[in-house]
């Protein structure tokens, strides 16, 4: 079974840019997690998407955004790019009776020159 | 609100010694926790969770952790550790009891392990 796949790998913009982050969860996943693992920040709840919705957020600006699509696979949209946005970007998904496990995918590494 | 503390920042032991991770959670419910292990430049893999059934959780790669809320802990063990356990790991809480099922991470904790 293949697991939570992400793209791209990397990831580099430039300062006020707009960046598209992509992931597909595990086949019969219906729910999306976002987390950002910053240098010295730690590992940071973004945004939890089920059934095409938004859900939940963590504390980030609106310029932070995503959607859901029908095939539960989702997007990451970080708008107005800042130098602290660098970071590894993690997504996971979870279903069903473990729909309180999240499993993660590899990440994308953004960096904002 | 639920947090995570994970004493230690770095852990060093030698190969074939005891590991353990400490790991100390705050929730105003019963609390599901979960311990994860992330390899340089790679995503998260589950190692264990508890779920409210038994207090003792056998994970992957002989890792186990045993829940106690008397003293709000869940600690990380193996018996013997092994150089391809040199890697980061991270304690999270998630809380059910307020339908967020957002984790919430500790700091983590970066284990060496020395020949």
């Amino acid at each position: 079974e293949a697991g939570v796949t992400q793209s791209p790998t990397h990831l580099i913009k430039t300062r006020g840019q707009q960046a598209t982050l992509r992931c597909s969860p595990i086949s019969g996943h219906t729910s999306v997690y976002w987390y950002q693992q910053a240098l010295g920040l730690g590992l940071q709840f973004l945004l939890w998407y089920d059934e095409g919705e938004e859900r939940n957020r963590g504390n980030f600006p609106p310029r932070f955004s995503g959607r859901q699509f029908p095939n539960y696979s989702s997007e990451l949209n970080v708008n107005a790019l800042e130098l602290e946005d660098s970071a590894l970007y993690l997504c996971a998904s979870s279903a069903g009776q473990e729909i309180d496990t999240q499993y993660f995918g590899p990440g994308t590494r953004l960096t904002v020159l | 609100a639920q947090s995570v503390t994970q004493l230690g920042s770095h852990v060093s032991v030698s190969e074939g010694a005891l590991v353990l991770l400490r790991c100390n959670y705050s929730s105003s419910v019963p609390p599901y926790l979960f311990w994860y292990v992330q390899y340089p430049n790679q995503g998260l893999q589950l190692l264990l969770k508890y779920t409210s059934a038994a207090t003792l959780v056998k994970g992957i790669n002989g890792f186990e952790a045993e829940f106690k809320k008397s003293e709000t802990s869940f600690h990380l063990t193996k018996p013997s550790a092994h150089m391809s356990d040199a890697a980061e790991y991270f304690c999270a809480v998630s809380d059910p009891g307020t339908g967020r099922r957002a984790l919430t991470f500790g700091s983590g904790t970066r284990l060496q392990v020395q020949p």
